[in-house]
């Protein structure tokens, strides 16, 4: 798994709940980033993390926050599910600890459906 | 807008050499990156560069805005979504993935 767990694999939301994918590193890497992929889009950065303590947003972080109080994890929290976030979702981190790179090591993907 | 184009369906016969054509708008990007994704796997980086490199059955060309991958002896296996994407130098820390495309493989 490139060092990146995600969980859980599979979920199914009601429009308006709430819930939080996680994502943990064992490789003590600073960067870490959400994206999310859809049929015909591609992956779009969502936010992305480049230390403990540091956000910042993607191309598309309206209805998702994030936080990163430690190194090893950066959940990707959604407030309140819409059908327009059905979607799977990678969490990856760059192959060096502290430089990017532009080689991701992604995790194996979260599959949200939105009802 | 920064943007990487690709096209989303490229079909092949087995034996072949495929190639998956990219291109950016992305005035500071210099590097491209190739990914690979099976779905229900996470995708993986198969080659990247400012320059020609090869990694296997895998060739990338590359000019300044654009980039071809080129997949030799192409096998049904090979069949999966393949991302190009590009970085900004002034802000590396962003990945810009295109639209994937779509390899199929025919016997």
């Amino acid at each position: 798994n490139a060092g990146v767990t995600q969980t859980p694999k599979f979920q199914v939301l009601k429009t308006g709940q709430s819930m939080t994918l996680q994502c943990a590193q064992d490789m003590n890497h600073e960067y870490m980033s959400w994206y999310r992929q859809d049929p015909g889009m591609g992956l779009r950065l969502i936010h992305y993390s480049v230390g403990a303590g540091i956000t910042d947003q993607g191309e598309v972080p309206n209805g998702y926050n994030v936080s990163r109080s430690t190194t090893e994890d950066f959940p990707l929290r959604l407030l309140s599910a819409a059908p327009s976030q059905t979607s799977v979702y990678f969490c990856a981190r760059f192959s060096l600890p502290r430089r990017s790179t532009g080689e991701l090591f992604f995790g194996e993907g979260s599959r949200l459906t939105v009802l | 807008k920064d943007q990487v184009f690709q096209p989303s369906t490229v079909a092949s016969s087995e034996g072949a050499v495929v190639e998956i054509f990219c291109n950016h708008s992305v005035s500071n990007a210099y590097n491209f990156f190739w990914y690979l994704h099976f779905p229900g796997c996470a995708p993986r980086l198969l080659v990247k560069g400012s320059k020609p490199s090869q990694q296997g059955r895998y060739n990338m060309t590359y000019e300044r805005f654009s980039s071809s991958l080129l997949i030799l002896q192409v096998r049904e296996a090979d069949a999966a979504v393949y991302y190009c994407a590009g970085d900004d130098c002034y802000n590396t820390d962003k990945l810009i993935f295109g639209t994937g495309t779509r390899l199929q493989v025919f016997p």
